[in-house]
């Protein structure tokens, strides 16, 4: 069966550095996303992309964020200047329509 | 702000019998509700959904009920089995949202054997 994958499953960076989070979503689906989940707190939707633009985002998302779909099959989150509080699980998701999504595995950024 | 509400964190069952997962939600633009389950060290996996235009959806041993009046959703499961032991996350979203879900907390299942 198709699925996402994340890379790297764990990633460790310094505060003040930036990060780049993987994704291949499963290659007919056309709307992305992102979500996290801070420990012991629950998921939280941050970006959703559709036709090579961002569709919605939350409030989290702000000018630190970005995504990007630099080819056919991979999608990006990047963290500018990380902060402590942006250590999290960080979860891709892709779906053929709307709202269903399949989601990846995830990658554990931890801040230093 | 608690949109979706699990007020369960957790729920243990015996193997055979039913296990009920319950939701509640405030936002009444909400019209589209997911079910997912969650295994540690992996990501949330999609089981049933269920639009607001409905108020029961069955697949397998899962089924979801929606009382909008109440603003409640529930999910059974029958027969419970020891590989349905995980988080359990409710999740909704508002109709044009493009996908933006809304999660509840979650609630960990244990089916004992």
């Amino acid at each position: 069966e198709p699925e996402v994958t994340q890379t790297p499953s764990h990633q460790v960076t310094q505060m003040g550095q930036e990060v780049i989070l993987r994704c291949v979503p499963i290659s007919n689906h056309l709307y992305f996303y992102w979500y996290r989940q801070i420990l012991g707190q629950k998921v939280e939707f941050l970006v959703s992309f559709y036709n090579n633009e961002i569709s919605e985002k939350s409030e989290i998302f702000d000018d630190q964020f970005s995504v990007e779909r630099p080819d056919g099959s991979n999608f990006t989150l990047k963290i500018r200047s990380t902060k402590l509080e942006d250590s999290a699980m960080y979860f891709c998701a892709s779906s053929e329509r709307q709202g269903m999504g399949h989601f990846g595995n995830g990658t554990r950024l931890t801040v230093t | 702000d608690q949109q979706v509400k699990q007020n369960s964190p957790s729920l243990s069952v015996q193997e055979g019998r039913i296990s009920i997962l319950n939701c509640d939600y405030t936002n009444s633009m909400f019209d589209y509700f997911l079910w997912y389950k969650k295994y540690p060290a992996e990501g949330p996996t999609f089981l049933i959904s269920i639009s607001s235009i409905k108020d029961k959806n069955e697949d397998g041993r899962f089924t979801v009920f929606l009382n909008k009046s109440a603003k409640h959703l529930s999910l059974h499961i029958v027969p419970s089995q020891p590989g349905d032991s995980a988080v359990y996350f409710c999740a909704a979203s508002v109709r044009g949202s493009q996908g933006n879900l809304i999660f509840g907390k979650g609630t960990k299942l244990s089916v004992k054997p």
